[in-house]
């Protein structure tokens, strides 16, 4: 079955540089790549996601890049705040569809803190 | 955005009880919702996946006689863990996806299982 596999398992970085998330996964038809960043005790809230038909997508300070060919996707923080302090995870859909929405495969999540 | 309610946010129960959770969508209609169980410092692992009026699809290793799902409307889905023990204590989301954005997943704020 689908493995998504995530780099680093934590990452710390001073206030203002820029913070790389990386992650490889195992199915070549998955075509959806979900970020989430999920504060202690909360829901994991969608940050940005891109499609397998781009190859880049930005908004605002964050960006994610993919290479399909390579199958593997990054998220990319720029101008880091304290506020982006958090754990963040990829996701990547598993190839086939039962009956409605695909199934996601999680990362093992990254926890990200933010040095002032 | 696509607003996903759960509830309790926390239950504490004695061991051999069963608990209900519930997963509304509240302002979309939700053709599928999964359910993921993440343990402290880790992933979320997905546990099944429901279809509005079909049996729930469980990953493998989970027990569907245990973890109850049901998916009765487009709004509603409950899981049930019958006969709770001590190591069934976890966090358990829901996430519900529909609606124009096909794959994309909302999710509950969580539910806190402790078993005593």
């Amino acid at each position: 079955g689908e493995n998504v596999e995530q780099h680093p398992s934590t990452l710390s970085v001073q206030e203002g540089d820029s913070a790389v998330i990386k992650c490889t996964y195992s199915d070549s038809a998955s075509n959806y790549f979900p970020w989430y960043k999920q504060e202690l005790g909360k829901r994991p809230q969608l940050i940005i996601d891109i499609r397998s038909n781009v190859g880049e997508k930005k908004d605002q300070r964050i960006a994610v890049t993919l290479n399909k060919t390579a199958k593997h996707f990054s998220l990319h923080i720029t101008e880091t705040q304290p506020e982006d302090s958090a754990v963040y995870f990829c996701a990547a859909s598993v190839g086939y569809r039962i009956q409605g929405a695909q199934k996601l495969v999680f990362g093992q999540g990254t926890r990200l803190t933010i040095n002032p | 955005g696509a607003v996903v309610s759960q509830h309790p946010s926390r239950v504490i129960c004695k061991s051999g009880t069963s608990v209900k959770i519930e997963c509304r969508s509240l302002d979309f209609q939700a053709t599928t919702m999964f359910w993921y169980r993440q343990f402290p410092k880790q992933s979320l692992m997905l546990m099944a996946t429901s279809n509005e009026g079909s049996k729930a699809t469980y990953e493998q290793g989970v027990e569907k006689d245990k973890f109850l799902i049901n998916h009765a409307s487009l709004t509603l889905s409950t899981l049930t863990v019958t006969s709770a023990h001590p190591e069934d204590s976890s966090f358990y989301i829901c996430s519900a996806s529909g609606g124009t954005s096909y794959n994309e997943q909302f999710f509950g704020p969580g539910t806190r299982l402790t078993v005593l």
